[in-house]
């Protein structure tokens, strides 16, 4: 049973403009939600989070935006640069430090 | 030191062999974490260590033994495995509590002949 889905398996995006990352979940128990950007060979490297008591929360080009009632959230990143071509990973933690993964999203940022 | 190290980063292990992956963290994080990653999906979480005690353990079969010797390190004891255990198996670390995001190693690469 998988919790936390990102429906979209790629994206591309010119350099500049903006990436939108989507992300869905069934849980309506968690508490918080994440994101991670995956580089090829390297482990996840942990980005944003965003507790579920809020809708918003920004950290410079990066912003996460979740939608409790239609249990989506999102990241938007502006401008996207070519260096954040990577895999996203959505995740969402329930208490006991148990945090479970979407299959992720493979962003390509041309120049 | 913001790393978290795993060694080895490859391991070919027959089903017969005895292995352990190692894991290494010197950030004062209390919570560990080992996750199996197969290729086109999501980590899925096997164990969790919080203040060195096992606080999670999700159903994972015993072929896979943990061990949190001491705050900073996490091993993973492998025996008679699978080929279908063949997978990217990877340690993370982070403060205790929800709100905190992980820091992953690398990962190892585990294939089972």
């Amino acid at each position: 049973d998988q919790q936390v889905k990102q429906n979209s398996p790629s994206l591309s995006v010119q350099e500049g403009r903006i990436s939108i990352l989507n992300c869905d979940y069934t849980n309506s128990m968690f508490d918080y939600f994440l994101w991670y950007k995956k580089y090829p060979a390297e482990g996840p490297t942990f980005l944003i989070s965003i507790s579920s008591i809020k809708d918003k929360n920004e950290d410079g080009r990066f912003t996460v935006f979740l939608n409790k009632s239609a249990k989506h959230l999102s990241l938007h990143i502006v401008p996207s640069q070519p260096g954040d071509s990577a895999v996203y990973f959505c995740a969402a933690s329930l208490n006991n430090n148990d945090m479970r993964f979407g299959a992720g999203t493979r962003l390509t940022v041309k120049p | 030191d913001t790393e978290v190290t795993q060694t080895p980063k490859h391991l070919v292990m027959g089903m017969t062999n005895k292995k352990s992956l190692k894991c290494e963290q010197h950030m004062g994080h209390r919570a560990m974490y080992w996750y199996k990653q197969k290729a086109k999906k999501p980590p899925e979480l096997m164990f969790v260590y919080s203040y060195e005690k096992l606080s999670i353990n999700e159903s994972v079969p015993s072929r896979f033994s943990p061990e949190c010797p001491n705050s900073s390190l996490l091993n993973l004891h492998l025996h008679a495995l699978q080929p279908e255990d063949s997978a990217l198996y990877l340690c993370a670390s982070s403060q205790v509590g929800q709100q905190y995001g992980y820091t992953f190693g690398s990962g190892t690469r585990l294939t089972v002949v």
